[in-house]
Order: structure tokens, then C-alpha cells, then sequence
């Protein structure tokens, strides 16, 4: 099991630039979410989905694209960057978001906008 | 007033100390509660759930107090490798499926 993957790793963008931070997971999880987290603002949620072909927007939105074609890959797409978006983005995942369970997070993808 | 709430700390303390993290949270609604652990420069992991009677694992013991609106996070005989960021995180008043997260509370274990 690799759990949670997440690339790239780091990633640095000039404005205005497209990308997409690619997030996989292999435990047949239903819910997947992505999170930016920067110094003094603790995690803040972007985007979510419960199961393929379902996603909402969390907490900061705007800026970002998310789709969930398969139950593995939840991709974020930022379609014109802002230094901003600057961040540590994370993409976490679990059964389902009761007490129970677990959300696991990936490594982590850090971006820098210049 | 920010959905959740911490102390950022630093908090330094000696090894074999007992420390206590506290978290608030603004919404009485809000359904579950958790305690995250993250290691500089790496992702965060669980570290308990936190129910309302009340639950212990190890040296960790967690609390909720929902007529305060606060969950606490006490670490006993502290150990070098306690050290890290401790992120308290809750379930959003009507969505199960947003958590929040507090800004984390830095934790040093000092020999």
C-alpha cells in the first residue's frame, strides 16, 4: 500500500502560470479533500469529494479546480497562480469523515509563485 | 473569532514533564473532534480521536468539554520525540465532511 501520493513534490510557477498537484490514493477511500496550509493559518480546507464524479468547495475555493473521475485520483488544478496561492498543499483522504476514521494526508506538494 | 482556536505556543518543556494543550471551538453544533501530530516539514497524522467520555492512549489523554467548547490534548512523561506541532481539528456545524483545523501548538522536549 502506498497510501497517500501526492506530486509534485515542489513546484515553483510564475504568475499566471496553470498547473495541476496530482493526488492519488490506493486504499479504496470514498472521501478526498485537499488542504493549503500556511504559517500561522493552521490547515484550511479547499475543495472535497465524497466519491467519484462528486466534489464541493471547503473553506478557499477560489482559484482552484478539482474533478474526481475514479475513486484513486483527486487532482487540483490552479488555473492561473497567484503568489497568493503560495503554500504547502496536502491531500488527505479516508473511508468517511466520522470519528472513526481516519484521514490520512500525503507528503505534501510545496509551491511558490513568484 | 476564528472556528478553532490554539495557543501557538512555544511551548519548552523537560523530558518526563506533563504538558497540556488546550483547543476551542466556536460552533456548539460541531460533531467530532481529533488531534493531529505534525513533524516539521511533513504531513500531519492523527494522533486521537477525542469522545466525549473521554479517551487515553498511552501517555496521551484527551478531553472534551462541550459546555466550554474545548478539547485538551495532556502529554505525560514527555519524551524527546513528542516533539512536533499539535493541530486540534473539528467536524464544521452541518457537514460532517469539513474538518477544521486549529493554527497548531509547537511543542519542544528539551533533554
Amino acid at each position: 500500500n502506498a497510501g497517500v501520493t501526492q506530486t509534485p513534490k515542489f513546484q515553483v510557477l510564475k504568475t499566471g502560470q496553470s498547473m495541476t498537484l496530482q493526488c492519488a490514493q490506493d486504499m479504496n477511500h470514498e472521501y478526498m479533500s485537499w488542504y493549503r496550509q500556511d504559517p500561522g493559518m493552521g490547515l484550511r480546507l479547499i475543495h472535497y469529494s465524497v466519491g467519484a464524479g462528486i466534489t464541493d468547495q471547503g473553506e478557499v475555493p477560489n482559484g482552484y479546480n478539482v474533478s474526481r473521475s475514479t475513486t484513486e485520483d483527486f487532482p487540483l488544478r490552479l488555473l492561473s497562480a497567484a503568489p497568493s496561492q503560495t503554500s504547502v498543499y496536502f491531500c488527505a483522504s479516508s473511508f468517511t469523515l466520522a470519528a472513526s476514521y481516519e484521514q490520512y494526508f500525503g507528503p505534501g506538494t510545496r509551491l511558490t509563485v513568484t | 473569532r476564528k472556528e478553532v482556536e490554539q495557543d501557538p505556543g512555544p511551548f519548552n518543556v523537560p523530558e518526563g514533564a506533563t504538558v497540556a494543550f488546550n483547543c476551542t471551538y466556536s460552533n456548539s453544533a460541531s460533531q467530532s473532534f481529533f488531534w493531529y501530530r505534525q513533524d516539521c516539514r511533513k504531513e500531519p497524522k492523527l494522533l486521537m480521536s477525542v469522545y466525549s467520555s473521554g479517551n487515553e492512549d498511552g501517555r496521551f489523554t484527551a478531553q472534551l468539554n462541550r459546555a466550554s467548547q474545548y478539547i485538551s490534548l495532556l502529554i505525560r512523561d514527555s519524551k524527546l520525540s513528542d516533539s512536533a506541532t499539535y493541530l486540534c481539528a473539528v467536524t464544521r456545524s452541518g457537514s460532517a465532511r469539513q474538518l477544521t483545523f486549529g493554527s497548531g501548538t509547537q511543542l519542544t522536549v528539551l533533554p
